[in-house]
């Protein structure tokens, strides 16, 4: 159990509707990325917050978006949904807002598989 | 623009040690070598990392070559349960996202 805890497990939906993932970093984790994973892509990062503020941003489309609240859990957003958005979608957390370059480590979630029909 | 270059798949015979190699002829001197692995669609986990000099923790060792153009990483005794995919990812201090490329495929076989 990396402390990691991502909602929901699973998730089915229809083309064109809005879902929101959300995700609760490791207790004192500042840090939360936002990674997506799918058969043909492998894992992409989409983006990362530290502490409320976004830091970095990968190959995230406009219809997704994302925040940090104040409690530190994460919610990324992806709307208008179409059938290649059927992947798992993976949250990490760090500490520090680059990896804490004495451990390297950051600690994934179990995922979210989200189903497009 | 993955900066490591890792074979697609191996097999290793359960309980013989696993040497997965990985060839990062790029890196730059104030990057480190990380290694995560992912089982079967979970969340991918941290192996280990090193900078210029070998590393080992409980689960694997890091042998970084002496020009760190290359380096292996070693599962002792292989058991069934590391069969996974293993990603050798190269990153400096001021990157903030780990880069996955496509990884080695290990399977451990009885």
């Amino acid at each position: 159990d990396s402390g990691v805890t991502q909602t929901p497990k699973h998730l089915i939906t229809a083309t064109g509707q809005r879902v929101t993932l959300r995700c609760s970093p490791r207790s004192g984790d500042l840090s939360v990325y936002w990674y997506q994973q799918s058969l043909d892509q492998g894992l992409q990062f989409l983006i990362q917050y530290y502490n409320g503020e976004e830091r970095a941003k990968g190959n995230i489309l406009e219809r997704f978006s994302a925040q940090q609240f104040p409690d530190l859990h994460s919610e990324l957003n992806l709307s208008s949904l179409e059938l290649g958005d059927s992947a798992l979608y993976f949250c990490a957390s760090s500490v520090a807002p680059v990896q804490d370059v004495n451990t390297g480590e950051l600690f994934f979630g179990e995922g979210s598989r989200l189903t497009v029909l | 623009d993955a900066k490591t270059t890792q074979p697609p798949s191996m097999d290793c015979a359960e309980g013989r040690a696993a040497n997965l190699p990985c060839n990062h002829s790029t890196i730059s001197g104030n990057e480190y070598v990380y290694w995560y692995r992912q089982i079967h669609s979970q969340g991918p986990q941290y192996i280990i990392h090193g900078l210029k000099n070998n590393e080992t923790n409980e689960m694997a060792s890091l042998i970084i070559t002496e020009d760190r153009k290359s380096s292996t990483l070693i599962l002792p005794h292989a058991t069934l349960r590391d069969t996974a995919v293993y990603y050798c990812i190269v990153r400096g201090p001021n990157d903030y996202k780990l880069s996955f490329g496509a990884g080695t495929t290990v399977t451990v076989r009885a």
